[in-house]
């Protein structure tokens, strides 16, 4: 268990819809990221906030939105969902600059 | 702009053979350098980092690298390799001054043969 946790660990929906993936970062990582794995682009990183602000921004579709919430967990939707958003998505989390990050285990995210 | 190469896609070694997975960045300063693995279906492990100081790192499960300025690569190795190593390794760097983003290499696919 890394201490960052991510669900739900599977997802399966159909096109046009809308989800939300849920992280909550290892226990005083004031930093999250969004990445996006798929085989094509391999690891795309999409967001990042620290202690609730935006901080760096990706790769990130205007369909796809995230925010940190107070108690820092983070969550990212996807909206207008197209069969290419299937993908894993990783939430990561980091104590500071320069720390690595920590990954959860991911959301597998198909769309039908 | 700031890039990092892994220019091994796939990789396959025998057991108890020794392994160096490359790995080059561009970047213009000396960036954070990590390396992750990967099992398939998992989360990406952090295998070791560099910030500063001796370029000679260790990691964990047995591994090291080395950082080369002059040559701005970042090679992951290990002496003898194991068939539970047989995983996906990804390259990451850290650039300054875009904070703590880190961009990945596409990953090389490490196949044992027993």
């Amino acid at each position: 268990d890394s201490g960052v946790t991510q669900t739900p660990k599977h997802l399966i929906t159909a096109t046009g819809q809308r989800v939300t993936l849920r992280c909550s970062p290892r226990s005083g990582d004031l930093s999250v990221y969004w990445y996006q794995q798929s085989l094509d682009q391999g690891l795309q990183f999409l967001i990042q906030y620290y202690n609730g602000e935006e901080r760096a921004k990706g790769n990130i579709l205007e369909r796809f939105s995230a925010q940190q919430f107070p108690d820092l967990h983070s969550e990212l939707n996807l909206s207008s969902l197209e069969l290419g958003d299937s993908a894993l998505y990783f939430c990561a989390s980091s104590v500071g600059q320069g720390h690595g990050y920590t990954f959860g285990s991911g959301t597998r995210l198909t769309v039908v | 702009a700031q890039s990092v190469t892994q220019p091994d896609i796939h990789i396959t070694v025998s057991e108890g053979a020794s392994l160096e997975l490359r790995c080059n960045y561009s970047y213009g300063a000396t960036p954070y350098l990590f390396w992750y693995v990967q099992s398939p279906g998992q989360g990406l492990q952090l295998l070791l980092k560099y910030f500063s100081g001796d370029t000679l790192v260790q990691g964990i499960k047995g591994f090291e690298a080395e950082f080369k300025r002059s040559q701005s690569s970042f090679n992951l190795r290990k002496p003898s390799v194991h068939w539970s190593d047989a995983a996906e390794y990804f390259c990451a760097v850290g650039f300054m001054e875009y904070g703590n983003k880190l961009v990945f290499g596409a990953g090389t696919i490490l196949r044992v043969k027993s």
